[in-house]
């Protein structure tokens, strides 16, 4: 079955640690999405690659980053996480821009000690 | 601004008891309203997508309808395992690509 996967599914890093979260598809989508969910919220786009084209949202912090490699994968790396950084990280893939269906994968549940 | 509202925030229905929930927007010129079911720990599944008003879609015990201002997702005979969260999004007038979420429906049914 075509699917967005993510790894790991939970991830515990030190604060000040740098960590990366991985995501992959198998839908061959030109766009891929990094949201950042936190209870009770609605995700919150961090920033987007339209094939190489990088987007990164006026309001994402300078210490997350991101890298796609090649159509299938998409990294988040957040270069020094800082307790407020603790939620869900949801990658997503859709065929176009906003006005297609955008697929979740898993998501991946960050905690910050 | 551009916004969407959903309402209630949470809703507790008895097995069977059928009910509504809405999602208003404040978005002109509409490019398409997005439902998405998400479990609780997990990432959003797709539902349905509606692009003009009078549309509707139909999936098991859920359907979708569309109107200038607003969209409902009613839901018929719920069972247990339609407890989720359901959240309703909409691309923002703009070429921008921060699809608007709005904060979700928390859905319980009760056997």
């Amino acid at each position: 079955d075509a699917m967005v996967i993510q790894n790991p599914r939970y991830q515990v890093t030190q604060f000040g640690k740098p960590v990366t979260l991985s995501c992959s598809q198998t839908l061959n989508h030109n766009v891929m999405y990094w949201y950042q969910q936190k209870s009770s919220q609605a995700p919150k786009l961090l920033f987007h690659y339209y094939d190489k084209d990088f987007n990164n949202e006026a309001d994402t912090p300078d210490n997350f980053q991101s890298r796609r490699p090649n159509t299938s994968f998409c990294f988040l790396d957040i270069r020094s996480p800082g307790l407020g950084d603790a939620a869900m990280y949801l990658c997503a893939t859709s065929r176009g821009g906003v006005t297609y269906e955008q697929y979740f994968g898993p998501g991946t549940r960050l905690t910050v000690t | 601004e551009d916004q969407v509202t959903q309402s209630p925030e949470a809703l507790r229905l008895q097995e069977g008891e059928s009910s509504s929930l809405n999602c208003s927007y404040t978005v002109s010129g509409l490019r398409g309203l997005f439902w998405y079911r998400q479990d609780p720990g997990k990432g959003p599944e797709f539902l349905f997508t509606l692009y003009s008003a009078g549309e509707e879609k139909e999936k098991e015990r859920l359907k979708a309808t569309l109107t200038k201002k607003e969209s409902f997702l009613h839901i018929t005979a719920p069972k247990p395992e339609d407890s989720a969260t359901y959240l309703c999004a909409v691309p923002p007038r703009t070429g921008a690509n921060n699809l608007f979420f709005g904060t979700g429906t928390r859905l319980t049914v009760i056997p």
